[in-house]
């Protein structure tokens, strides 16, 4: 009953590093998207999953990678971290049925770049 | 193009008092779907309603109902006797295509002892 696991929950880069933040979900689901929250805006989808093998781009993708080589995981990747990238991360997933299913939420990653 | 108002920045109440959050929504769509989600100061995001636009009966669960109404494109949740425990940022979200979601930008409410 783990649901969606994100790791880390912290995450402090400086400027110009990489990382991943990691995503699992164990229920099986189809869909699995990445948001990210930020103050006064709510939540914005960066990128999104309709399958293995099947990527897509959300409304901010800009700075960010993805790739889902299993149901079960669908890592992002920041490639040169910027400080407007400073932001919490929630992975989301779902079923991909025709009555959009609702999102099941991680507990988010909070990353700082400084 | 999609858009979620929550034009609620933040609402105080005191505990017992009833509220409602407002959500207008704009879509060209004439299938979507509108949730709500709570997220607590812990941080989660909590999955409060789903409903599809054929469907404007309002429902209610509980101490919270949700209005929908298609003529002015909104769907508007209210809090009956509010609780401390309902201190939250409530989002409202809409959905064309399917399971992309778009959120308004959040309404915080803070309930008082």
């Amino acid at each position: 009953n783990a649901g969606v696991t994100q790791t880390p929950k912290f995450q402090v880069l400086k400027t110009g590093q990489s990382m991943t933040l990691q995503c699992a979900q164990d229920m099986n689901h189809e869909y699995m998207s990445w948001y990210r929250q930020d103050p006064g805006m709510g939540l914005r989808l960066i990128h999104y999953s309709v399958g293995a093998g099947i990527t897509d781009q959300g409304e901010v993708p800009n700075g960010y990678n993805v790739s889902r080589s299993t149901t079960e995981d669908f890592p992002l990747r920041l490639l040169s971290a910027a400080p407007s990238q400073t932001s919490v991360y929630f992975c989301a997933s779902s079923y991909s049925g025709p009555d959009n299913s609702p999102l099941h939420f991680g507990n988010g990653t909070r990353l700082t770049v400084t | 193009a999609q858009k979620v108002t929550q034009a609620q920045t933040e609402i105080s109440v005191v505990e017992k008092e009833d509220v409602t959050l407002d959500c207008v929504y704009e879509t060209r769509d004439t299938t979507y779907y509108l949730f709500w989600y709570k997220q607590p100061p812990s941080g989660e995001l909590v999955f409060l309603i789903r409903r599809n636009s054929f469907d404007e009966q309002n429902e209610i669960s509980g101490r919270y109902s949700w209005n929908f109404q298609k003529s002015t494109s909104s769907f508007n949740f209210t809090i009956t006797a509010s609780q401390v425990v309902d201190s939250a940022v409530y989002f409202c979200a809409l959905s064309e295509a399917k399971n992309k979601l778009v959120f308004g930008a959040g309404t915080i409410l803070r309930v008082k002892s």
